[in-house]
């Protein structure tokens, strides 16, 4: 059962405009959130988190979003510029675990169209 | 700035061929992670290891073993190669629990892209 989901494989968006990337989650013990970006033959790089007693962290352009009550959390880039084009992958982690593993979604390929 | 440096970025290995994939962090992190990267299924857990020779399986063991002798080092291990692993694998390490952001964030190699044939 997938408890991280990404429902849109695919996002394109014109220079300039905002980027939104959405991710549910199932599990309500998740306390962590956090957004990778991965560029092709690289690994993914930590972007942006938020702990689930915030609804909201500014990072620069990047902004993320959390809805507990809807088990939803966003991620806006504002504006999008063509490097922003990547892999977005969203993950959550229970910090009461002993191991801090990550459960990532399926990510959202991101075209950012000049 | 962590490092985290696989071995090889890209390798090709034939059917039934024992394969061994090489992780070094020099970060001094506890927790250590090999993830598969397939399109479509995103980042799939193989094996973690959280100390020292400890290990525990991640959500697609099959087919795998794995060995952390030193702290710095975690070996992924396909003891017969098969069509079905030909993949990204992902090394990752994070610091140990605790509360905070940053015992969250885990940090990637650049990845091995294996191709079985």
């Amino acid at each position: 059962d997938q408890q991280v989901k990404q429902n849109s494989p695919s996002l394109s968006v014109q220079e300039g405009r905002i980027s939104i990337l959405n991710c549910d989650y199932t599990n309500s013990m998740f306390d962590y959130f956090l957004w990778y970006k991965k560029y092709p033959a690289e690994g993914p790089t930590f972007l942006i988190s938020i702990s689930s007693i915030k609804d909201k962290n500014e990072d620069g352009r990047f902004t993320v979003f959390l809805n507990k009550s809807a088990k939803h959390l966003s991620l806006h880039i504002v504006p999008s510029q063509p490097g922003d084009s990547a892999v977005y992958f969203c993950a959550a982690s229970y910090s009461g675990g002993s191991n801090y593993k990550l459960t990532f979604g399926k990510g959202t390929l991101l075209t950012v169209n000049p | 700035d962590v490092k985290v440096t696989q071995s090889s970025r890209y390798l090709v290995k034939r059917t039934g061929e024992k394969v061994f994939l090489e992780c070094v962090q020099d970060m001094d992190h506890e927790n250590m992670f090999w993830y598969r990267q397939d399109p479509g299924l995103g980042l799939r857990l193989i094996y973690f290891s959280y100390d020292v020779k400890m290990k525990e399986k991640g959500d697609i063991p099959e087919g795998y073993s794995v060995s952390r002798e030193k702290k710095e080092r975690f070996s992924l291990i396909l003891e017969s190669a098969s069509t079905n692993q030909t993949s990204m694998y992902l090394c990752a390490s994070s610091l140990p629990p605790g509360q905070g952001l940053a015992n969250n964030i885990q940090y990637f190699g650049a990845g091995t892209r294996l191709s079985v044939l």
